[in-house]
């Protein structure tokens, strides 16, 4: 089936330019995390969404940085004015929600800022 | 907060050989302990996962140990093969909290 789908791929843009990242989860997930991974460290979480809400969001690393959820469905994760140091890779999570629910990943966003 | 911290941070072994990968977690209330493998270009993919009311938990060659007391678990691949290679994160969730915290990764080589 259908897993986590992230888009796009890679991303490469110039410093001081808005980009958005997109995260389609898996049909029926109510919960869906965003993580950062820079090269060769762990996942930094982001932010975790219940259904449109966003209880914790505690690991925006700046006010450059928000994150949507419509429908239940798909999150938009946005950088406002990026700075080099945003350069990693952005990965999504989705789960059936509740606690021990296994999270499934996506393959991530690659982004450089140049 | 929880932090979460894995050891070691690379391991190179013999193909055949055992795999030991350990995490220690501080925040005595986490209850599940997941374990990931992430090869390169992909995103992590959970390979077993182990709750606080359990102490071990096997799936054919990979098992995970959990001591509550001394707030650690490890993960154990036996008969490694070369596809074994790629790099493990161990993670801890305290219950309702959307968010788990994870260990910075070892990567492993098995060499054939």
């Amino acid at each position: 089936g259908a897993g986590v789908s992230q888009s796009p791929s890679n991303k490469v843009t110039e410093k001081g330019k808005d980009v958005e990242l997109r995260c389609d989860p898996i049909s029926g997930h109510t919960a869906l995390y965003w993580y950062r991974q820079s090269l060769g460290q762990g996942l930094e979480f982001l932010i975790y969404f219940q259904g449109n809400s966003a209880p914790d969001k505690s690991g925006l690393p700046s006010d450059r940085f928000s994150a949507e959820r419509t429908g239940g469905s798909v999150s938009t994760l946005t950088i406002q004015r990026t700075q080099q140091e945003d350069s990693a890779v952005y990965l999504c999570a989705s789960s059936l929600g509740g606690d021990s629910a296994t999270q499934h990943f996506g393959d991530g966003t690659r982004l450089s800022i140049l | 907060g929880e932090n979460v911290e894995q050891h070691p941070s690379t391991l190179s072994v013999q193909e055949g050989d055992s795999a030991v990968i350990k995490c220690t977690y501080s925040d005595s209330a986490s209850n599940y302990f997941p374990w990931y493998k992430q090869e390169l270009g992909k995103g992590p993919q959970l390979i077993i996962d182990i709750r606080s009311n359990v102490g071990e938990k096997k799936d054919q060659r990979i098992a995970v140990t959990l001591n509550k007391t001394a707030k650690h678990f490890s993960l154990h691949i036996t008969e490694t093969q070369p596809e074994d290679s790629a790099v493990y994160f161990c993670a801890a969730k305290r219950p309702n909290a959307g968010k788990s915290t994870f260990g910075d990764g070892t990567t492993l080589t098995v060499k054939p």
